[in-house]
């Protein structure tokens, strides 16, 4: 069985501030790792994803996440947020070839003025 | 455009009137699954599809029907509606079994209320 754990369930940052959202997962076999993110009343779309190779990955708009073997973690960081990111955040892991999608229980995060 | 759909996006009943939530995609993708999101647990999975006609209980199908007579559609149905499935639902759709790059590409969400 695999578990994805947000602790934080609102991070409150003010604009260009750096800011990181911790995911952590446990799982007794190699898994895959994602964010998504939902922007206010909108679907779940996907910001990045480790599958293999670079532990480190990055997105379009400037978000990255390293995922660490040892820490069993994907945290996500971006240097400097602005105003259009808020949202809530999802960390969630699956299985090689497989199909479902294991989810943590979400980080809002609001990027304040 | 590479789509997931779902009508209705806003629903309001009552305890114990049959409804039913479409979710279509239009990729050709093998597998689909409904989710519920609630506050602060997330989202979980409620029922998925591996293709047509293969169905299975996710982790909370109590309450909960599903099908899946073609590929592209994949409706959810509450038999019975009760205040406690009061959610927002979304549909989602992969390619399916053995493909690294997996994406699951998500619908718009349904918002249903049962009063």
């Amino acid at each position: 069985a695999q578990s994805v754990t947000q602790l934080d369930s609102q991070v409150p940052v003010f604009e260009e501030a750096p800011v990181e959202l911790r995911c952590n997962y446990s799982s007794s076999v190699s898994v895959y790792l994602f964010w998504y993110v939902q922007y206010p009343n909108q679907g779940l779309q996907l910001l990045l994803k480790y599958l293999s190779g670079s532990t480190l990955v990055e997105s379009i708009n400037g978000f990255e996440a390293e995922f660490n073997k040892s820490q069993t973690s994907f945290h996500l960081r971006k240097p400097s947020v602005h105003i259009s990111d808020t949202a809530e955040y999802f960390c969630a892991v699956r299985f090689p070839g497989g199909n479902k999608l294991t989810f943590g229980t979400g980080t809002q995060l609001k990027v304040e003025l | 455009e590479a789509q997931v759909t779902q009508n209705p996006r806003y629903l309001i009943t009552v305890t114990g009137k049959k409804l039913t939530v479409t979710c279509s995609q239009n990729m050709n993708h093998e597998y689909m699954s409904w989710y519920r999101q609630d506050p602060g647990l997330g989202l979980r999975q409620i029922y998925y599809s591996m293709n047509v006609e293969v169905t299975d209980k996710g982790d909370v199908p109590e309450g909960y029907k599903v099908s899946r007579k073609e590929k592209r559609n994949f409706p959810l149905i509450l038999e019975s509606p009760s205040p406690n499935q009061t959610s927002l639902y979304f549909c989602a759709s992969s390619l399916g079994s053995g493909y690294d790059n997996n994406e699951q590409f998500f619908g718009p969400g349904t918002r249903l209320t049962v009063l």
